[in-house]
């Protein structure tokens, strides 16, 4: 367990419809990063935060878009959801924001589009 | 643009055999690679982290080795057990922030 936890677990929306997962950091971490994972395929980094501002972004639109809150934890907004949103959506923090800093993954949150 | 490659997609051994999965990218320069393990519908479990300078890490029955110019890393499992059945994917942090994944590969450790 690494003190990363994500909620909710699974979740089944609409096409068009809006949706917001959760992410709760490890004691002590204030960097969170976004990751989204395709059935069969390694994860793909949306976006990270630092002390509450967007610290970086992949190739994502602008309808996913994301906060951190004072006590680090963090939400994954995405609007007008499609069919290809589909995947598990993974948080991970970490203690700070350089490539030296290890990140702890959270179990994940299964969203479906239909 | 970093690309990662992990070969086999899929492997199945019998139980207690040592075996080798692999993981390759595009670009050498890289701040750490890390090994992770995922069960099925679950996140991920970080295994091994190597940073650039290193050559090699262990945990137990795991080690990674790390070879930065030709742009490889190996995982070896010694003594196979039917619970190492999982994904194993590959990162590697090309840039402060980022980890840029391979597509795994799904280990079956048959008893």
């Amino acid at each position: 367990e690494t003190g990363v936890t994500q909620s909710p677990t699974h979740l089944i929306k609409t096409r068009g419809q809006q949706v917001t997962l959760r992410c709760s950091s490890q004691s002590g971490h204030n960097t969170v990063s976004w990751y989204q994972q395709a059935l069969g395929q390694g994860p793909q980094f949306i976006f990270q935060y630092y002390r509450e501002e967007e610290n970086g972004r992949g190739n994502f639109p602008p309808r996913f878009s994301g906060l951190q809150f004072p006590n680090y934890s963090s939400e994954l907004n995405v609007n007008a959801l499609e069919l290809d949103d589909s995947a598990l959506y993974l948080c991970a923090s970490s203690v700070g924001t350089g490539e030296v800093y290890e990140q702890y993954f959270g179990p994940g949150t299964r969203l479906t589009v239909t | 643009k970093q690309e990662v490659t992990q070969i086999p997609a899929a492997l199945s051994v019998p139980e207690g055999e040592n075996l080798v999965l692999n993981c390759s990218f595009t670009d050498s320069a890289i701040y750490n690679l890390q090994w992770f393990r995922q069960d099925p519908g679950k996140g991920l479990t970080s295994l091994l982290l190597i940073q650039s300078s290193q050559r090699e890490q262990t945990s137990g029955r795991l080690n990674a080795s790390l070879d930065k110019s030709s742009g490889r890393s190996t995982l070896y499992i010694a003594a196979s057990q039917p619970g190492d059945s999982a994904t194993y994917l590959c990162a590697v942090s090309h840039s402060n922030y980022q980890l840029i994944w391979g597509a795994g590969t799904k280990l079956i450790i048959k008893p």
